[in-house]
Protein backbone atom coordinates (compact mmCIF):
# COMPACT_ATOMS: atom_id res chain seq x y z
CA UNK A 1 0.00 0.00 0.00
CA UNK A 2 0.81 3.47 -0.51
CA UNK A 3 1.41 5.28 2.80
CA UNK A 4 0.64 8.96 2.79
CA UNK A 5 2.35 11.75 5.50
CA UNK A 6 1.41 15.13 5.99
CA UNK A 7 3.48 17.74 7.65
CA UNK A 8 3.62 19.46 10.00
CA UNK A 9 0.88 17.79 11.85
CA UNK A 10 0.21 20.61 13.53
CA UNK A 11 0.67 23.94 13.21
CA UNK A 12 -0.13 27.76 14.35
CA UNK A 13 -0.83 30.63 12.25
CA UNK A 14 -2.14 33.87 12.28
CA UNK A 15 -4.97 35.76 10.13
CA UNK A 16 -3.05 36.78 7.23
CA UNK A 17 -0.35 34.71 7.36
CA UNK A 18 0.75 32.56 4.07
CA UNK A 19 1.12 28.45 5.50
CA UNK A 20 2.12 25.27 3.20
CA UNK A 21 1.07 22.10 4.54
CA UNK A 22 3.24 19.10 2.79
CA UNK A 23 2.11 15.90 1.62
CA UNK A 24 4.43 12.82 0.87
CA UNK A 25 3.73 9.82 -0.85
CA UNK A 26 5.70 6.64 -0.12
CA UNK A 27 5.95 6.04 -3.90
CA UNK A 28 5.27 7.96 -6.98
CA UNK A 29 1.46 8.68 -7.61
CA UNK A 30 2.44 10.68 -10.10
CA UNK A 31 -0.36 14.03 -9.92
CA UNK A 32 -3.61 11.53 -8.04
CA UNK A 33 -3.51 13.54 -5.24
CA UNK A 34 -6.36 15.82 -3.46
CA UNK A 35 -7.13 18.13 -0.39
CA UNK A 36 -9.69 18.32 1.83
CA UNK A 37 -10.76 20.99 4.35
CA UNK A 38 -12.39 19.68 7.34
CA UNK A 39 -13.75 21.60 10.11
CA UNK A 40 -14.45 20.25 13.07
CA UNK A 41 -17.82 18.34 13.70
CA UNK A 42 -18.47 18.98 10.04
CA UNK A 43 -18.15 16.70 6.68
CA UNK A 44 -14.89 16.81 4.89
CA UNK A 45 -14.65 19.31 1.84
CA UNK A 46 -12.58 18.85 -1.24
CA UNK A 47 -10.47 21.98 -2.06
CA UNK A 48 -8.06 20.63 -4.54
CA UNK A 49 -8.25 17.31 -7.44
CA UNK A 50 -5.58 16.03 -9.25
CA UNK A 51 -2.84 17.91 -6.79
CA UNK A 52 -3.21 21.60 -8.82
CA UNK A 53 -7.18 21.66 -9.65
CA UNK A 54 -9.35 24.21 -7.82
CA UNK A 55 -12.98 22.87 -7.10
CA UNK A 56 -15.24 24.95 -7.76
CA UNK A 57 -16.53 27.21 -5.34
CA UNK A 58 -13.26 27.09 -3.27
CA UNK A 59 -11.49 30.75 -2.79
CA UNK A 60 -8.78 31.22 -5.00
CA UNK A 61 -6.18 31.57 -1.74
CA UNK A 62 -5.87 28.11 -1.83
CA UNK A 63 -4.22 25.96 -4.24
CA UNK A 64 -2.06 23.04 -4.75
CA UNK A 65 1.10 22.04 -6.12
CA UNK A 66 3.46 18.80 -6.96
CA UNK A 67 3.67 15.77 -8.60
CA UNK A 68 5.40 11.72 -8.13
CA UNK A 69 5.94 12.51 -3.71
CA UNK A 70 5.69 15.48 -2.98
CA UNK A 71 2.61 17.90 -2.63
CA UNK A 72 1.90 21.38 -1.07
CA UNK A 73 -1.28 22.94 -0.17
CA UNK A 74 -0.84 26.60 0.34
CA UNK A 75 -3.15 29.40 1.55
CA UNK A 76 -2.06 32.66 0.33
CA UNK A 77 -3.92 34.74 3.29
CA UNK A 78 -5.10 33.10 5.93
CA UNK A 79 -8.82 34.33 6.97
CA UNK A 80 -11.02 33.18 10.39
CA UNK A 81 -12.94 30.26 8.66
CA UNK A 82 -9.71 28.31 7.41
CA UNK A 83 -9.02 27.06 10.50
CA UNK A 84 -9.88 23.71 10.26
CA UNK A 85 -7.70 20.22 9.94
CA UNK A 86 -6.49 19.67 6.47
CA UNK A 87 -6.06 15.95 4.63
CA UNK A 88 -4.43 14.73 1.55
CA UNK A 89 -5.54 11.74 -0.47
CA UNK A 90 -4.07 9.94 -2.98
CA UNK A 91 -5.64 7.63 -6.06
CA UNK A 92 -3.22 6.31 -7.59
CA UNK A 93 -4.59 3.34 -6.19
CA UNK A 94 -6.63 2.58 -3.07
CA UNK A 95 -8.21 6.06 -1.86
CA UNK A 96 -6.25 6.35 1.95
CA UNK A 97 -6.06 9.71 3.46
CA UNK A 98 -2.97 10.84 4.73
CA UNK A 99 -3.02 11.17 8.85
CA UNK A 100 -3.75 15.48 9.00
CA UNK A 101 -3.10 19.10 9.44
CA UNK A 102 -4.49 20.30 12.18
CA UNK A 103 -4.51 24.00 11.65
CA UNK A 104 -5.11 26.44 14.65
CA UNK A 105 -5.09 29.71 15.68
CA UNK A 106 -1.87 31.55 16.93
CA UNK B 1 -30.52 20.38 -3.28
CA UNK B 2 -27.91 17.71 -3.22
CA UNK B 3 -28.32 15.91 -0.25
CA UNK B 4 -26.18 12.47 1.31
CA UNK B 5 -28.32 12.06 4.73
CA UNK B 6 -26.81 8.72 6.81
CA UNK B 7 -28.94 6.54 9.45
CA UNK B 8 -28.96 3.58 11.48
CA UNK B 9 -25.97 4.32 13.54
CA UNK B 10 -26.46 3.38 17.51
CA UNK B 11 -24.89 1.51 20.22
CA UNK B 12 -23.57 -1.64 19.77
CA UNK B 13 -22.22 -4.86 21.54
CA UNK B 14 -18.68 -6.05 20.12
CA UNK B 15 -19.71 -8.92 17.90
CA UNK B 16 -22.72 -7.62 17.07
CA UNK B 17 -24.45 -6.48 13.94
CA UNK B 18 -25.26 -3.07 12.21
CA UNK B 19 -26.57 -1.87 8.93
CA UNK B 20 -26.19 1.79 7.59
CA UNK B 21 -28.08 3.72 5.32
CA UNK B 22 -27.80 6.47 3.02
CA UNK B 23 -30.34 8.41 1.54
CA UNK B 24 -29.47 10.44 -1.64
CA UNK B 25 -31.16 13.86 -3.00
CA UNK B 26 -30.57 16.37 -5.66
CA UNK B 27 -27.88 14.61 -7.76
CA UNK B 28 -28.45 11.42 -10.06
CA UNK B 29 -27.28 8.91 -7.69
CA UNK B 30 -27.00 5.72 -10.31
CA UNK B 31 -24.13 8.02 -12.02
CA UNK B 32 -21.95 8.42 -8.82
CA UNK B 33 -19.68 5.88 -7.51
CA UNK B 34 -20.07 5.69 -3.76
CA UNK B 35 -18.58 5.18 -0.82
CA UNK B 36 -18.17 4.72 2.76
CA UNK B 37 -15.47 6.46 4.94
CA UNK B 38 -15.10 6.86 8.35
CA UNK B 39 -13.69 8.50 11.09
CA UNK B 40 -12.60 7.44 15.01
CA UNK B 41 -13.11 10.13 17.42
CA UNK B 42 -10.48 12.42 17.34
CA UNK B 43 -8.53 10.93 14.72
CA UNK B 44 -8.42 11.31 10.93
CA UNK B 45 -10.26 9.96 8.02
CA UNK B 46 -10.22 6.15 6.80
CA UNK B 47 -11.74 4.90 3.29
CA UNK B 48 -14.01 2.09 4.11
CA UNK B 49 -15.11 0.33 1.17
CA UNK B 50 -16.94 2.11 -1.67
CA UNK B 51 -19.44 0.44 -5.22
CA UNK B 52 -19.50 1.54 -8.90
CA UNK B 53 -22.22 3.06 -10.35
CA UNK B 54 -23.68 -0.43 -11.36
CA UNK B 55 -22.44 -2.76 -8.27
CA UNK B 56 -20.46 -4.16 -10.62
CA UNK B 57 -16.78 -3.84 -8.69
CA UNK B 58 -16.77 -2.86 -4.99
CA UNK B 59 -13.50 -2.43 -2.96
CA UNK B 60 -12.79 -2.99 1.14
CA UNK B 61 -10.04 -1.70 3.40
CA UNK B 62 -8.49 -4.61 4.69
CA UNK B 63 -9.42 -4.03 7.98
CA UNK B 64 -13.07 -4.57 7.20
CA UNK B 65 -12.59 -7.37 4.20
CA UNK B 66 -15.18 -10.55 5.24
CA UNK B 67 -17.11 -8.77 8.07
CA UNK B 68 -18.16 -5.46 6.08
CA UNK B 69 -20.90 -5.52 3.05
CA UNK B 70 -21.44 -2.25 0.58
CA UNK B 71 -24.20 -2.67 -1.38
CA UNK B 72 -26.82 0.21 -3.24
CA UNK B 73 -29.93 0.47 -4.42
CA UNK B 74 -30.49 2.75 -7.55
CA UNK B 75 -34.20 2.73 -7.40
CA UNK B 76 -34.18 3.87 -3.90
CA UNK B 77 -31.33 5.98 -4.12
CA UNK B 78 -29.74 4.43 -1.53
CA UNK B 79 -25.97 3.47 -0.18
CA UNK B 80 -25.78 0.49 2.59
CA UNK B 81 -23.06 -0.82 4.88
CA UNK B 82 -23.79 -3.72 6.64
CA UNK B 83 -21.77 -4.23 9.75
CA UNK B 84 -21.23 -7.75 11.27
CA UNK B 85 -18.57 -8.59 13.61
CA UNK B 86 -18.16 -5.52 14.94
CA UNK B 87 -15.50 -4.72 17.07
CA UNK B 88 -14.07 -1.53 19.41
CA UNK B 89 -11.80 -0.02 16.58
CA UNK B 90 -14.85 -0.01 14.34
CA UNK B 91 -16.76 2.81 16.66
CA UNK B 92 -16.56 5.98 14.31
CA UNK B 93 -18.58 8.25 12.85
CA UNK B 94 -19.56 6.61 9.40
CA UNK B 95 -19.71 9.11 6.49
CA UNK B 96 -21.55 8.31 2.54
CA UNK B 97 -19.22 9.94 -0.01
CA UNK B 98 -19.49 10.51 -3.57
CA UNK B 99 -17.32 9.76 -5.90
CA UNK B 100 -16.48 12.02 -9.53
CA UNK B 101 -14.84 9.66 -11.61
CA UNK B 102 -12.61 11.37 -14.33
CA UNK B 103 -10.38 8.56 -14.99
CA UNK B 104 -9.11 5.39 -13.11
CA UNK B 105 -6.54 7.35 -11.39
CA UNK B 106 -8.22 10.71 -11.28
CA UNK B 107 -11.59 10.79 -8.97
CA UNK B 108 -12.13 12.75 -6.09
CA UNK B 109 -15.07 12.85 -3.45
CA UNK B 110 -17.66 15.97 -3.72
CA UNK B 111 -20.49 14.87 -1.98
CA UNK B 112 -20.72 14.35 1.89
CA UNK B 113 -23.14 13.00 3.70
CA UNK B 114 -22.92 14.26 7.94
CA UNK B 115 -22.23 11.04 8.75
CA UNK B 116 -23.67 8.82 11.49
CA UNK B 117 -22.04 7.68 14.73
CA UNK B 118 -21.23 3.94 15.29
CA UNK B 119 -20.23 3.30 19.06
CA UNK B 120 -19.49 -0.79 19.56
CA UNK B 121 -18.61 -1.53 23.36
CA UNK B 122 -20.35 -3.58 26.07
Amino acid sequence: DIQMTQSPSSLSASVGDRVTITCRASQSISSYLNWYQQRPGKAPKLLIYAASSLQSGVPSRFSGSGSGTDFTLTISSLQPEDFATYYCQQTYNSPYFGQGTKLEIK
Amino acid sequence: EVQLVESGGGLVQPGGSLRLSCAASGFTFSSYWMNWVRQAPGKGLEWVANIKQDGSEIYYVNSVKGRFTISRDNAKKSLYLQMNSLRGEDTAVYYCAGQVVVSATNWYFDLWGRGTLVTVSS
